[in-house]
């Protein structure tokens, strides 16, 4: 199975903030990287598919980059909508797995 | 609207089985895998099982192979997902989503609880 490891697991950071979240796979996965957006108590949401082809809807402060075995998402100027939890997910395998998650706090 | 409804969820004794269930509506489900996904409390995502359009091929983590079992009624709409020999380690919320490899749309989530 692919491994992907996710960093941080957590950060703080204050509105306005850049930040960027890393994902590295354990084997290149040709850019089949997806990440997710999750509330407290909900759903997950998508906000980019294809490592960096933005869902329809979501802001355009969200982008993502990467290629081979790393991949990042970066919030631009993080609103106060944006301190919860995010996630990799690789789909290069048809044994799909998903990253560790990375929680943004407030500082 | 698309939407994906989750239901069946409950409270089991380890060992037994529980059947979940997942209507869709609001897109055409014969074009579209479905997978499930799980997170038990205070966890990540952990993806469970894929079923392909016509449901001739399906995907399992490594955590369920043998245990549980996808399927789908094309007829109706609606995904299911056999769980058998449960655990307490299977307990979480379990969600249904829209599979496109990456997962487009997502229920709701049926939770599951495996408990003495």
């Amino acid at each position: 199975d692919i491994q992907m490891t996710q960093s941080p697991s957590s950060l703080s950071a204050s509105v306005g903030d850049r930040v960027t979240i890393t994902c590295r796979a354990s084997q290149g996965i040709t850019n089949s990287l997806a990440w997710y957006q999750q509330r407290p108590g909900k759903a997950p949401k998508l906000l980019v598919y294809g490592t960096s082809r933005l869902e329809s809807g979501v802001p355009s402060r969200f982008s993502g980059s990467g290629s081979g075995t790393d991949y990042t998402l970066t919030i631009s100027s993080l609103q106060p909508d944006d301190f919860v939890t995010y996630y990799c997910q690789q789909y290069y395998s048809a044994l799909i797995t998903f990253g560790g998650g990375t929680k943004v706090e407030i500082k | 609207e698309v939407q994906l409804l989750e239901s069946g969820g409950g409270l089991v004794q380890p060992g037994g089985s529980l059947r979940l269930s997942c209507a869709a509506s609001g897109f055409t489900f014969t074009n579209y895998a479905m997978s499930w996904v799980r997170q038990a409390p205070g966890k990540g995502l952990e993806w469970v099982s894929s079923v392909i359009v016509g449901g001739g091929s399906t995907y399992y983590a490594d955590s369920v192979k043998g245990r549980f079992t996808i399927s789908r009624d094309n007829s109706k709409n609606t995904l299911y997902l056999q769980m058998n020999s449960l655990r307490a380690e299977d307990t979480a919320v379990y969600y249904c989503a829209r599979d496109r490899f990456y997962m487009d749309v997502w229920g709701k989530g049926t939770t599951v609880t495996v408990s003495s």
